[in-house]
């Protein structure tokens, strides 16, 4: 089974508006983490924003907030004000702390396309 | 400036052709592992390392080996690359304990295998 869903492959927003990247996840472990990451075209990976499985209040990095909901297993990103520059590919990882390898499982992403 | 090198950035070989992947990190890191990256898979791990002389294997590490004998420092060997090594490869690195455990990437160096 897959543990990190990104139904999405590719979405469109218009500039200036929210657009949501949606991410669900498997896993039995009861303390994990939840990661989204950006890839622009130039291939590296920024990271965006974290949230653990214990963190009560979603967590939220300037124009990004992670829509976290733990008994639905989700963990959208939420991109405010959208602008061109944000186009790009979106993955979703989640690690899961009784591995103890510290592996990120990866979803297979969500390109996002800006337009003027 | 705080970053994980990887090198080369590109590379064409030939199939059987030993080559060797550098990483290095700068940032004092106890953590280090190495991702592929393939259309519609996402990033899989391949090895990763929670500090020197320790490795282990990750979800995809059939045709790969790795060594850490300084702490800086992560190589990625494919012995005899084949076709399906053809992907873009990420060196991470992050601290042990740090409470988020934020991976840091390098900026990836795509492989092709002829």
């Amino acid at each position: 089974a897959q543990k990190i869903t990104q139904t999405q492959p590719g979405m469109f927003v218009q500039e200036k508006e929210a657009v949501t990247l949606d991410c669900t996840y498997d896993t039995s472990d009861p303390s994990y983490g939840l990661f989204w990451y950006k890839q622009p075209s130039s291939g590296e990976m920024i990271f965006l924003i974290y949230q653990g499985s214990y963190d009560q209040q979603n967590a939220t990095e300037g124009r990004y907030s992670l829509n976290f909901q733990k008994a639905r297993k989700s963990a959208n990103l939420v991109i405010s004000a959208s602008q061109l520059g944000d186009s790009a590919m979106y993955f979703c990882a989640m690690r899961e702390k009784g591995t103890g390898r510290r592996a990120l499982t990866f979803g297979s992403g969500t390109r996002l396309q800006v337009q003027p | 400036e705080a970053q994980v090198t990887q090198n080369p950035r590109y590379l064409i070989t030939v199939t059987g052709k030993k080559l060797t992947v550098t990483c290095s990190q700068n940032m004092n890191h106890e953590y280090m592992s190495w991702y592929r990256q393939d259309p519609g898979l996402g990033l899989r791990q391949i090895y990763y390392s929670m500090n020197v002389e320790v490795t282990d294997k990750g979800d995809v590490p059939e045709g790969y080996k790795v060594s850490r004998k300084e702490k800086r420092n992560f190589p990625l060997i494919l012995e005899s690359p084949s076709p399906n090594q053809t992907s873009l490869y990420f060196c991470a690195s992050s601290l042990q304990g740090a409470n988020t455990g934020e991976l840091f990437f390098g900026e990836g160096s795509r492989l092709t295998v002829l």
